[in-house]
């Protein structure tokens, strides 16, 4: 069945430092979302992507989706402590259920 | 706006118990979906339902039930619970298709002994 595997489990950043967490695919995905969990909080949506090659902007967050649809990056510029927590990427089949990665751990040293 | 609201938000079992975890909605979504949560595993769906009086098995259904008899609530019942049971469960509502984002609730965290 599909798989989608997201690297690294777990990352510890200096405050100001980039961070960067990869989405892939074991098959073609219709879209990929990106949503984010604060410790002890439930998840919450950040962005969809659809396009293949497609690259979205939230202030310091990038977005990518890969032109083969079956993977994509989140990075963050200059971390900030508000930016610890998980973040998750949710990739949807065509035709299937959407199937979450397990998640990329983030801890920020300010 | 209450958004998606779960109750309860803790509890503890004793192996072999039963219970059923409520779900509601108020944002007039049609799809909603129960997950269970665990360390490095991500979120895994457990039952879904595309609309009122529907139901679908997710990608770990064994050993749980759901109902939806109401398009804003969506029931998750365990009726002999196990161990293995243990987890946070998250409910969640979509507007539409799988497209859609979802709208997570707070989760409940389920101790079974």
């Amino acid at each position: 069945g599909q798989q989608v595997m997201q690297i690294p489990q777990y990352q510890h950043v200096q405050e100001g430092e980039d961070f960067t967490t990869y989405c892939n695919s074991s098959t073609t995905l219709s879209n990929i979302q990106w949503y984010k969990q604060r410790p002890g909080g439930h998840p919450v949506f950040l962005i969809q992507l659809v396009k293949s090659g497609e690259v979205k902007k939230q202030k310091r967050l990038t977005f990518q989706f890969g032109e083969a649809k079956k993977n994509s990056s989140l990075h963050i510029t200059a971390t900030q402590t508000t930016d610890v927590g998980t973040y998750f990427c949710a990739g949807l089949e065509y035709g299937n259920k959407l199937v979450f990665g397990a998640g990329t751990i983030l801890r920020v040293k300010s | 706006n209450a958004g998606v609201t779960q109750t309860p938000k803790f509890r503890v079992l004793k192996t072999g118990q039963s219970m059923t975890l409520l779900c509601a909605q108020d944002m007039n979504h049609e799809y909603m979906y129960w997950y269970r949560q665990d360390p490095g595993m991500g979120l895994r769906l457990i039952h879904y339902s595309v609309g009122e009086g529907t139901t679908a098995k997710g990608e770990v259904p064994d050993g749980y039930n759901v109902s939806r008899l109401k398009k804003q609530n969506f029931l998750l019942g365990l009726e002999s619970a196990a161990p293995s049971q243990t987890s946070v469960y998250f409910c969640a509502s979509s507007l539409g298709s799988r497209n859609q984002p979802q709208h997570f609730g707070d989760g409940t965290r389920l101790s079974i002994l």
